[in-house]
Formats: structure tokens, C-alpha cells, sequence
């Protein structure tokens, strides 16, 4: 079964927005990463978040941790025509033996 | 670094038919896993393992078998393909934290299409 849940699952916006997608997900964990896919690609690891930070930077990556609301959102600011691909978040849960549950992921266009 | 490295990267199999996809990483990672991915779903885990010689079932283990020889290489065999078999195969690898899972790197990926 699924953990983590994307949300939305497609979003079009136009170049040098900002993008914001969200995961949720069900059990305690240790620790939830994003990770970025383009077409026919393997997936790139964007960033990993541990269950005691609250919010963590990348370049032009956000990501918070909302421990309560066992939630999370990757924003994407200043968009560019490469940041079209799919991104994915996967969960480190607890007492998971080392298993990482991903979600369905958010299919993210960047229109010129 | 070649990093994860996948092998056939397309195939096409007739139903009953058996293969092997190879995955090797050259990182000294303990840790391997072979997923699934289908159009519109996350990845599914199919096997993993901690180490050499260490194996276990994910999520959807059902005809398919591992086995961890070396720490390099991590093969996973269809025994008998069957349709509900056609997807996209990653292996990944990652260091083995003391506490938990740390950053996965996937290989490209092979296409599988049974018919």
C-alpha cells in the first residue's frame, strides 16, 4: 500500500513561477525524501528532510516537514522549462526495515 | 563512478518465458532494491537487500526471485513472465544509515513487455 499521497496530481504553470506540491502520508517516520523524474529517466534524489527538521533548502528548493499534519510541500521557485518532470515523494517509516514507500507523484509542466 | 548500471535497458518476452535484469553499483552501498513502476503509480518494491547474502519480499514480491552474491550485483529473475509483468524495472542502491534510509540512486531503468 501506498504511504505517501501527492498532491495535485498534474500542475501547468508558466515559466518563472513558483511551483508548490504537497505529500501526505500515514505513519510515524524517520525521515521523507523528494525525488525528481524525467521522461523515460530513472529518478534523481532532490532532497531529504529528517523527522526533527522542520524545513530544508537547496538551491531553488523549499521542502517543510509538518510532523503533525504528517505532510509535506517541495516548492520549486523561479520555474524553468527544465524542471518539467514528475516528482515523487517517499517516506522512511518507522520500524520499516529500511523500505522507502513512494507516492503516485505530481506530473509538473513548465510552459514557456 | 558508473554509479547503478541496468541491464537490458528494453525486452520483450512471450508469456511462460523466464530472463534475469542485472543490476550492479560500483559505491560499495549495503543496500538494494528492484521496483516497479506502472503508468500513473509510484514505485512498488519488489525485493531488497541489506547486504550480502541478505535478501527479503517488498511490496510485490509474486514471481520474482533475488539473490545478493556480492555487494556489487543484485539480479532479479522472472520465473515465468506474464502479462501483468509489463512495466518499467529500477534498482537503486543507497548507503545504510544506522538509523534510516538514506538517498536512493537508480539505474536508468528496462522496459519489460510481456505479451
Amino acid at each position: 500500500s501506498q504511504q505517501g499521497e501527492e498532491d495535485p496530481q498534474a500542475l501547468s504553470i508558466q515559466e518563472g513561477e513558483n511551483a508548490t506540491m504537497n505529500c501526505s502520508y500515514k505513519t510515524s517516520i524517520n525521515n521523507l525524501q523528494w525525488y525528481r523524474q524525467n521522461s523515460g529517466r530513472g529518478l534523481v534524489h532532490l532532497i531529504l528532510i529528517r523527522s526533527n527538521e522542520r524545513e530544508k533548502h537547496s538551491g531553488r528548493l523549499r521542502v517543510t516537514l509538518d510532523t503533525s499534519k504528517k505532510s509535506s510541500s517541495l516548492l520549486i521557485t523561479a520555474s524553468r522549462a527544465a524542471d518539467t518532470a514528475s516528482y515523487f515523494c517517499a517516506t522512511d517509516a518507522i520500524d520499516s526495515n529500511y523500505q522507502l514507500i513512494w507516492g503516485a507523484g505530481t506530473k509538473l509542466i513548465i510552459k514557456p | 563512478n558508473a554509479g547503478v548500471t541496468q541491464t537490458p535497458k528494453f525486452q520483450v518476452l512471450k508469456t511462460g518465458q523466464s530472463m534475469t535484469l542485472q543490476c550492479a553499483q560500483d559505491m560499495n552501498h549495503e543496500y538494494m532494491s528492484w521496483y516497479r513502476q506502472d503508468p500513473g503509480m509510484g514505485l512498488r518494491l519488489i525485493h531488497y537487500s541489506v547486504g550480502a547474502g541478505i535478501t527479503d519480499q517488498g511490496e510485490v514480491p509474486n514471481g520474482y526471485n533475488v539473490s545478493r552474491s556480492t555487494t556489487e550485483d543484485f539480479p532479479l529473475r522472472l520465473l515465468s513472465a506474464a502479462p501483468s509483468q509489463t512495466s518499467v524495472y529500477f534498482c537503486a542502491s543507497s548507503y545504510r544509515g544506522l538509523a534510516d534510509t538514506d538517498t536512493q540512486y537508480f539505474g536508468p531503468g528496462t522496459r519489460l513487455t510481456v505479451l
